[in-house]
């Protein structure tokens, strides 16, 4: 079966710190892959994408950035976070259209 | 701008009773429809997807899909105080997009 794995799941980072989350795919290969911030009470918002290696599509312009170095690796990362960076970050991958998520990493950006 | 929006909530129904969650969508591209549960603090869970019009039933849980209307609705029969949680719609034409989401209780 699918697994999305994703670390870590909780990190504190200073303000103007850089940021790199890597999530990782097992059990299928050429997924779909997400990555989504969920502010406290909120919706998901999806900030990027990518159907294939090297492929991303940015939905929200703002100063992270994303990579897909291999099919199931996907990267998040800053190279100065923000206050408003904070938040429960998601990484999700698709497997016969159905997304299926990672455990999350809490972010908290002091 | 792509959305997908949900009666806001927060929804109360008794022990028993019928929750009803809706959702519309603006992206007439969106292709496949998910319902997923969300328990505070952790990552969703999918409960259903559904791919064409009409009614998908699966056990006590079921979807409707109008693309005409671009209306998804989650119907939860026979509600369990475990039903409660967070209910968040999905449209996907392959940018899976959420909806913000509604909190529904289960009163015992």
């Amino acid at each position: 079966s699918q697994t999305i794995h994703q670390w870590p799941a909780t990190l504190v980072q200073p303000v103007g710190s850089p940021l790199s989350l890597e999530c990782t795919v097992e059990g299928t290969s050429n997924p779909n892959l997400y990555w989504y911030r969920q502010a406290a009470g909120r919706g998901l918002q999806l900030l990027f994408y990518s159907v294939g290696i090297g492929q991303i599509s940015s939905e929200v312009p703002q100063n992270l950035s994303a990579s897909r170095p291999q099919d199931r690796q996907f990267i998040l990362s800053s190279k100065k976070l923000l206050l408003s960076d904070s938040g429960f970050y998601l990484c999700a991958g698709t497997v016969n259209e159905k997304l299926f998520f990672g455990s999350g990493t809490q972010l908290s950006v002091l | 701008q792509k959305e997908v929006e949900q009666n806001s909530g927060p929804l109360s129904v008794p022990e028993g009773a019928i929750a009803s969650l809706n959702c519309t969508y603006s992206d007439r591209g969106s292709q496949s429809f998910f319902w997923y549960r969300q328990y505070s603090g952790k990552s969703p869970e999918l409960i259903m997807s559904i791919y064409s019009n009409g009614d998908k039933e699966d056990g006590r849980f079921t979807a409707q899909l109008n693309k005409a209307s671009q209306y998804v609705s989650l119907l939860i029969r026979d509600s369990q105080p475990s039903d409660s949680a967070t209910y968040l719609c999905a449209a996907s034409n392959n940018d899976m997009r959420f909806g913000a989401g509604t909190r529904l209780t289960v009163k015992p």
